[in-house]
């Protein structure tokens, strides 16, 4: 069974602490992307990568970065975190155009962070 | 802007019943691709359906069907027959440039018994 793997479900960090989140896939997908999930807030784009070593900034990248050194690895750092940090953090990855109609995101099953 | 908007945060229906949430969105392209995902309370996000721009007939998939009215750029996603298990958030997604969603803000549905 395909699937995006988060390592974490449940993290608890403190403030000033440097995190990181990992994201797996097994689907050899090009692109790679985390979104953060807030109450009333959707889904918004933190960062993005459309191929190994290739990162986009999305809608909300301060405060965060990414590393994307092999194709099915896709890593969100929070260099100092803040509790303004504490979210829900999802990975998503999915196929370049052409590899069917339906090219959509799957997603792992998220990690929630708190900053304490 | 690219915008994705669910107009109803919260909705109740009555188990075996149809319901239906909302979605429109906004773009000028021409071609982009619009989705719905399910969000337990566990957390995963999970692919319900797909409906391209250029698709002359509405989505289904078992329960689910997309109600495309391209003219009002809506999107709707319709449940027929509610179960209990279908109580969780609900995300409407269009994709524009090939590789970025963008998302609404959800629709929490609660199935009653």
């Amino acid at each position: 069974d395909v699937k995006v793997t988060q390592s974490s479900r449940y993290l608890v960090k403190r403030t000033g602490e440097k995190v990181f989140l990992e994201c797996v896939q097994d689907m050899d997908h090009e692109n790679m992307f985390w979104y953060r999930q807030d109450p009333g807030l959707g889904l918004r784009l933190i960062y993005f990568s459309y191929d190994v070593k290739m990162k986009e900034k999305g809608d909300i990248p301060e405060g965060y970065s990414v590393s994307r050194e092999k194709k099915e690895r896709f890593s969100l750092i929070l260099e100092s975190a803040s509790t303004n940090q504490t979210s829900m953090y999802l990975c998503a990855s999915s196929p370049n155009p052409g590899r069917g109609a339906n090219y959509g995101y799957t997603f792992g099953s998220g990690t929630r962070l708190t900053v304490v | 802007a690219q915008k994705i908007t669910q107009t109803q945060p919260g909705m109740f229906v009555q188990e075996k019943e149809a319901v239906t949430l909302d979605c429109t969105y906004d773009t000028s392209d021409q071609s982009y691709g619009l989705f719905w995902y399910k969000q337990p309370s566990s957390g995963e996000m999970i692919f319900l359906i797909y409906q391209g721009s250029y698709d002359e007939q509405n989505a289904t998939e078992g329960r689910y069907s997309l109600n495309f009215q391209k003219a009002r750029k809506s999107a709707n996603l319709v449940i027929s027959a509610s179960q209990l298990g279908d109580s969780a958030m609900y995300f409407c997604a269009a994709l524009y440039n090939f590789n970025k969603f963008y998302f609404g803000s959800g629709t929490k549905l609660n199935v009653k018994p």
